[in-house]
């Protein structure tokens, strides 16, 4: 499979549960971005990681959300004690060097909805 | 789908006509400016992008025109097909990020094709 694999596809919380969401980038491809699409709205930069480093984080809520890339499988977006603010889709998109265009290649995203 | 919502700004056109989606951009300091389409349902998806010492750039069926001095960007489609139905989004890089893609998104415009 060449693109983006995101999974869940689709994830069903109850508030205060945690919620993980992983992303496989491209073949090829050592960047990865994290972003959040909330309903009516349009997605908004969440984290930047390479390989086992967080890069920037500056788009991540202080509490309750983490991410990370480890050295070996995919980046998991961890959100834990959910509140229904957090009911949005997750867009994963990676690129295959640092470069700075503004092309990103997007999953098909996961979407949270919390009860 | 989940991008679309009650607040974006809709273009409706007929099948065959030609398409302008017009964005305001607010960082003159970009130096990429980017097109994006997110169909309902999935992740969102480059179309083409321009760089900031161009004023047009044509693609197949496209052309994206970038004007500084109002900070405005169209993206025009020629003989717009129902396949072209989506969310477009305008994008810009961050020049400052360090040398990775930090793509700041803007809201989105809805586009229905009549067949």
């Amino acid at each position: 499979n060449a693109g983006v694999m995101q999974n869940p596809r689709h994830l069903v919380r109850r508030r205060g549960q945690e919620a993980r969401l992983r992303c496989s980038p491209m073949k090829g491809h050592s960047h990865v971005y994290w972003y959040r699409q909330l309903p009516e709205e349009g997605l908004k930069f969440m984290v930047y990681l390479q390989k086992e480093n967080i890069i920037d984080e500056s788009g991540m809520p202080k509490e309750r959300f983490s991410a990370e890339f480890p050295k070996e499988g995919p980046s998991i977006l961890r959100i834990q004690q959910v509140v229904r603010g957090d009911s949005a889709a997750y867009f994963c998109a990676s690129s295959p060097s640092r470069g700075n265009t503004g092309e990103l290649f997007f999953g098909e995203g996961s979407r949270l909805t919390v009860l | 789908g989940e991008s679309v919502g009650l607040h974006l700004p809709t273009l409706s056109v007929q099948e065959g006509d030609n398409s302008i989606i017009n964005c305001a951009y607010s960082n003159s300091a970009s130096d990429y400016f980017i097109w994006y389409k997110q169909e309902s349902g999935k992740g969102p998806q480059f179309i083409i992008d321009i760089r900031s010492n161009m004023d047009k750039r044509q693609g197949q069926r496209v052309t994206v025109l970038l004007n500084k001095t109002v900070k405005h960007l169209s993206l025009q489609i020629a003989a717009t097909q129902p396949g072209d139905s989506a969310v477009y989004f305008c994008a810009e890089n961050d020049p400052f990020s360090g040398g990775y893609q930090k793509v700041t998104f803007g809201t989105g415009t809805k586009l229905q094709v009549i067949p």
